[in-house]
């Protein structure tokens, strides 16, 4: 089975901090995603990278990074962090297959920026 | 521009029966797949199914099944049996067939499976 783990599932900050919200799955899967999730708005795409050290922005980039060095780990970064980021981040992999291959979830990282 | 609609924001079933959720979908990509999702209170989004936009055949797994309806652009999911651990979100999405393309999921549906 895909294992998607996310470092966290819930996570307290505070405005104006750095914070990393770490990924990693273990099917060797070319392809990550970052969404954040809020009430009323459905899942938003951040971030996605279809390789390592490549990155594409998303639906909602702005005050987000990524990283990936490796295949495996796929990091995404509130550079200041503000409360306006307070949701539920989840991250996702999957295989490049054209159209065919689901997504595979962690379980998600409920933050709160105070 | 590809579009998932879900109507149903909400949904009441009694256990032990079947329920069908509704999804329509808009895309101008000739091939594309569709996706079932469902994501308990706990907040993890689970994989239930997949249906291909040149399947012939309806795609089943365990107790659930897709009624996809391709000239209608329907990707029903029926789930036989409920139970009270289906209680949940469920999101449908799809994904079209060019490089780059990423998912679209739709706003999802509370299902509630009363005892």
């Amino acid at each position: 089975d895909v294992k998607v783990t996310q470092s966290s599932r819930y996570l307290v900050k505070r405005t104006g901090e750095k914070v990393f919200l770490e990924c990693v799955q273990d099917m060797d899967h070319e392809n990550m995603f970052w969404y954040r999730q809020d009430p009323g708005l459905g899942l938003r795409l951040i971030y996605f990278s279809y390789d390592v050290k490549m990155k594409e922005k998303g639906d909602i980039p702005e005050g987000y990074s990524v990283s990936r060095e490796k295949k495996e780990r796929f990091s995404l970064i509130l550079e200041s962090a503000s409360t306006n980021q307070t949701s539920m981040y989840l991250c996702a992999s999957s295989l490049p297959d054209r159209g065919h291959q689901p997504q595979h979830f962690g379980d998600g990282t409920r933050l709160s920026i105070l | 521009a590809q579009k998932i609609t879900q109507t149903q924001p909400g949904m009441f079933v009694q256990e032990k029966e079947a329920v069908t959720l509704d999804c329509t979908y808009d895309t101008s990509d000739p091939s594309y797949g569709l996706f079932w999702y469902k994501q308990p209170s706990s907040g993890e989004m689970i994989f239930l199914i997949y249906q291909g936009s040149y399947d012939q055949q309806n795609a089943t797994e365990g107790r659930y099944s897709l009624n996809f309806q391709k000239a209608r652009k329907s990707a029903n999911l029926v789930i036989s049996a409920s139970q009270l651990g289906d209680s949940a979100m469920y999101f449908c999405a799809m994904r079209g067939d060019n490089y780059g393309q990423n998912f679209v999921f739709g706003p999802g549906t509370r299902l509630s499976v009363l005892p």
